[in-house]
């Protein structure tokens, strides 16, 4: 069974870090891109960041040059490192696996983890 | 930015009867090489991480009942739940993925009448 399961979330400042982990298992990890998707309690989906299998990384303009997504294929593992964190961070933060379209980064998602909850908040 | 947009933001419908959901892109999402529209369907339940539906803008993802169908092409595209199930309750995504960033609908959220 493909399974996704975040961990990391907490409370922290504003301006503070935070490291979201994500362990993958059921799957060849190695081959897939990855994706983190975020979602405020109790509004719409926001693609936070992807990875590809080669390991090319992607970023929308609201968190390029604050968070950075790395993996570690021989720990099946996937990271968000969040710096210069800011109230509208507060959300929770999924982990995505990325469907192989043949156009790089560009998938759909399937499967999502369970979340992790980060809230950015003195 | 591809802006997506979804209508309406919630709707009620009675049990056994068809919801439409509509999703529509601030630029095409057909691949002129492959004819492939690049959009995909989500379903959302109170507590849980989205499930994925439906993608390539009618692809069934497998496990997914036949009551879910997608169409549309290029800008426009509709997500139909034939006859609405209790279980058929929850908040519907759209996104597309045919460029960086990906971005995704508001939601409509599907109720019971």
């Amino acid at each position: 069974e493909v399974q996704l399961v975040e961990s990391g979330g907490g409370l922290v400042q504003p301006g503070g870090s935070l490291r979201l982990s994500c362990a993958a298992s059921g799957f060849i990890f190695s081959r897939y891109d990855m994706h983190w998707v975020r979602q405020v309690t109790g509004k719409g989906l926001e693609w936070v960041s992807a990875i590809g299998a080669a390991g090319d990384t992607y970023y929308p303009g609201s968190v390029k040059g604050r968070f950075t997504i790395s993996r570690e294929n021989a720990k099946n593992s996937l990271y968000l490192q969040m710096n210069s964190l800011r109230a509208e961070d507060t959300a929770v933060y999924y982990c995505a696996r990325g469907v192989v379209t043949g156009t790089g980064v560009k998938n759909w998602f399937d499967p999502w983890g369970q979340g992790t909850l980060v809230t950015v908040s003195s | 930015d591809i802006v997506m947009t979804q209508s309406p933001d919630s709707l009620a419908v009675s049990l056994g009867e068809r919801a439409t959901i509509n999703c529509k892109s601030s630029q095409s999402v057909l691949n002129s090489s492959n004819k492939k529209n690049y959009l995909a369907w989500y379903q959302q339940k109170p507590g849980q991480p989205p499930k994925l539906l439906i993608y390539w803008s009618s692809t069934r993802e497998s496990g997914v009942p036949d009551r879910f169908s997608g169409s549309g092409s290029g800008t426009d595209f509709t997500l139909t739940i034939s006859s609405l199930q209790a279980e058929d309750v929850a908040v519907y995504y759209c996104q597309q993925y045919y460029s960086t960033p990906l971005t995704f609908g508001g939601g409509t959220k599907v109720q019971i009448k």
